[in-house]
């Protein structure tokens, strides 16, 4: 079974815009959750990580929110450029065994 | 620095052929993992290691062996290759369970 579950597929986004991607996780042994942006013919790369005791936490244009309670957690993407056209993936870590469980992705599309 | 280097890109099986997907990183790092990507599914784990001689399954493990005999190498062996075996494999490595993972460029394989 998928123990992070990520929504939408696929998001068109309008240069500008905010993008937004959120995710949701059934295990309460994750203690890290970052998000990797993958480019066509690439491997993913690390974009922006959170730990459970913050609830929000930014770098530049990109933003991660993190509900514990509710076990979800979120990426906006502010003011979108075409630039950022890419797969994102949501991924959640074991604090047993260090694994990495990745949701779906989303693929982004940002039109100029 | 070469980072995290898989070979080869591009493989073409016929089915119930064998052979190794190779994985190596220079980082000096202790955790590896091997993933698939496959439409829809993101990325799912196969196999994982903590550390030479330190095998784990992941979430995918069947039809996939692994060993670690030395830090730098993660070798993915596919014994029987399948149709169901067509995919893109990542291999990732990871400083520590805590520390962001860097993937290799990716090995596309397919099987007929």
């Amino acid at each position: 079974q998928q123990q992070v579950k990520q929504s939408p597929q696929s998001l068109i986004v309008q240069k500008g815009g905010i993008s937004i991607i959120n995710c949701a996780y059934e295990n309460t042994a994750f203690d890290y959750f970052p998000w990797y942006q993958q480019f066509p013919g690439k491997g993913p790369a690390l974009l922006i990580a959170i730990r459970p005791d913050v609830s929000e936490k930014k770098e530049g244009r990109f933003t991660i929110s993190f509900n514990k309670s509710a076990k979800q957690f979120s990426l906006h993407i502010m003011d979108s450029q075409p630039g950022d056209s890419a797969t994102y993936f949501c991924a959640a870590r074991s604090s047993n065994t260090g694994k990495l469980i990745f949701g779906q992705g989303t693929t982004l599309q940002v039109k100029p | 620095n070469a980072g995290v280097t898989q070979t080869p890109k591009f493989q073409v099986l016929k089915t119930g052929q064998s052979m190794t997907l190779q994985c190596a990183q220079d980082m000096n790092h202790e955790y590896m993992s091997w993933y698939r990507q496959d439409p829809g599914m993101g990325l799912r784990l196969i196999h994982y290691s903590v550390g030479a001689g330190i095998t784990d399954q992941g979430e995918v493990p069947n039809g996939y062996n692994v060993s670690r005999s030395t830090t730098e190498d993660f070798p993915l062996r596919l014994l029987s290759a399948a149709p169901s075996q067509t995919s893109v494999y990542f291999c990732a490595s990871q400083g520590a369970k805590d520390t962001e993972a860097f993937f290799g460029q990716g090995t596309r394989l397919t099987v007929v």
